[in-house]
């Protein structure tokens, strides 16, 4: 039981490039979340998925699309990177247990744009 | 909306010494309340939580934390603080119903001094 896995763990991009941060979950929750976090600001909430199929916009999602490829799969996608981009992505996961909710969180993409 | 506070961006004790780490919440009904501690380069490990009952909440590592709705507080303590809780902790709070969409806090940084 491997948890949350993010992939890559480290990336340097240029500006105007793009790329995919890949997210998984094997504990077969529902919702799924994309965060950014930076210095300061605490985790800020990029998009999210209640459910396979399903995706909404958070507090900050321009420059960014994301895939609810399947109940396991949750991928963030930066079209074309800017600088302001640059920061630590977290990919959570979430179900009730009991009367609560509890995330899951992964280790983390560290992102650099330059 | 939901909203949460850490008014503390960095807290300094000594080692062996007692912690209080303060989180203000608003929030118009009884909230998820929920506690995490980053380590550096890590992701998000759940401290405790409270959604309903006993409003002080043992969790793991020593923590507990006492929900008080007349002061929309839940401060996080432990008694004798080890190095090894040098991290940053964050506050978060969520809605009862729905999706469950919890907002985070900025984060306080714990510093321990030997």
């Amino acid at each position: 039981n491997a948890g949350v896995t993010q992939n890559p763990k480290f990336q340097v991009l240029k500006t105007g490039q793009s790329m995919t941060l890949q997210c998984a979950q094997d504990m077969n929750h529902n919702s799924m979340y994309w965060y950014r976090q930076d210095p300061g600001m605490g985790l800020r909430l990029i998009y999210y998925s209640a459910s396979e199929g399903t995706t909404d916009k958070g507090e900050v999602p321009n420059g960014y699309n994301v895939s609810r490829l399947n109940k396991r799969e949750f991928s963030l996608r930066l079209e074309s990177a800017a600088p302001s981009q640059t920061s630590v992505y977290f990919c959570a996961s979430s179900e009730r247990t009991g009367l609560t909710y509890e995330q899951y969180f992964g280790p983390g993409t560290r992102l650099t744009v330059t | 909306a939901q909203s949460v506070t850490q008014p503390d961006i960095h807290i300094t004790v000594s080692e062996g010494a007692s912690l209080e780490l303060r989180c203000n919440y608003s929030y118009g009904a009884t909230p998820y309340l929920f506690w995490y501690v980053q380590s550096p380069g890590q992701g998000l490990q759940l401290l405790l939580k409270y959604f309903s009952g006993d409003t002080l909440v043992q969790g793991i590592k020593g923590f507990e934390a006492e929900f008080k709705r007349s002061q929309s507080s839940f401060n996080l303590r432990k008694p004798s603080v080890h190095w090894s809780d040098a991290a940053e902790y964050f506050c978060a709070v969520g809605a009862m119903g729905g999706s469950y969409i919890p907002t985070f806090g900025r984060g306080t940084s714990l510093i321990v001094h030997p």
